[in-house]
């Protein structure tokens, strides 16, 4: 059974940073694309990053490029993202999704990062 | 890169059809067919409903359909059943591995 399991999620000051991380399990994670995707609460989705099954080519939305990175520890089955810099509107539910077809197939349940002072 | 386009709201009666307009512009909608659809219900994650405009995952009801004409796709369920309520959204793949989403539909069955 294929399970995403985010963590890392929490209550961070503007201008910090966080590291949300993604346990992945029952399929061979070092062969698949790998997505972050967030939620601000009562709003819709917003893809964010993705990146190949062996790390070497990464990809983002415009609003992230610079302050967001993704990464992935294949040994580990994890996939990772940093936030730096974080603002008010950062504040989101953060959720990792495999990708399939253009798409996303299997989505952890997510990951609530809140930037407030 | 802007949302694609959803109606807020639809509605529908058990056992009617409901059908969700996704509209987007020839950049994304209507350059690939790369159109997927989620059913996300309150405080889980989404969950993939159809993929390359009209691929049904195995597992999802028949009752779930999609199709796509020029910048819109459309998503229909047929025969609704009180637990299609829920929010949907599309995607579409827009070019230089960037992606978005509709801006999300809530479908209520009366």
């Amino acid at each position: 059974e294929v399970q995403l399991v985010e963590s890392g999620g929490g209550l961070v000051q503007p201008g910090g940073s966080l590291r949300v991380s993604c346990a992945a399990s029952g399929f061979t994670f070092s062969t698949r694309w790998m997505s972050w995707v967030r939620q601000a609460p009562g709003k819709g989705l917003e893809w964010l990053a993705n990146i190949k099954p062996d790390g070497s080519e990464k990809y983002y939305v415009d609003s992230v490029k610079g302050r967001f990175t993704i990464s992935r520890d294949n040994a580990k089955n994890s996939l990772y993202l940093q936030l730096n810099s974080l603002r008010a509107e950062d504040t989101a539910v953060y959720f990792c999704a495999r990708d399939m077809n253009w798409g996303w197939d299997f989505w952890g349940q997510g990951t609530l990062v809140t930037v407030s002072s | 890169q802007s949302a694609l386009t959803q109606p807020p709201s639809a509605s529908g009666s058990p056992g009617q059809s409901v059908t969700i307009s996704c509209t987007g512009t020839s950049s994304d909608v209507g350059r690939y067919n790369y159109v997927s659809w989620f059913q996300q219900h309150p405080g889980k994650a989404p969950k993939l409903m159809i993929y390359e405009v009209s691929g049904r995952p195995s597992g999802v009801p028949d009752r779930f359909s999609g199709s796509k004409s020029g910048n819109t796709a459309s998503l229909t369920v047929s025969g609704l059943q009180a637990e299609d309520e829920a929010d949907y959204y599309c995607s579409s793949y827009a070019a230089s591995n960037n992606f978005v989403f509709g801006t999300g539909t809530k479908v209520t069955v009366l």
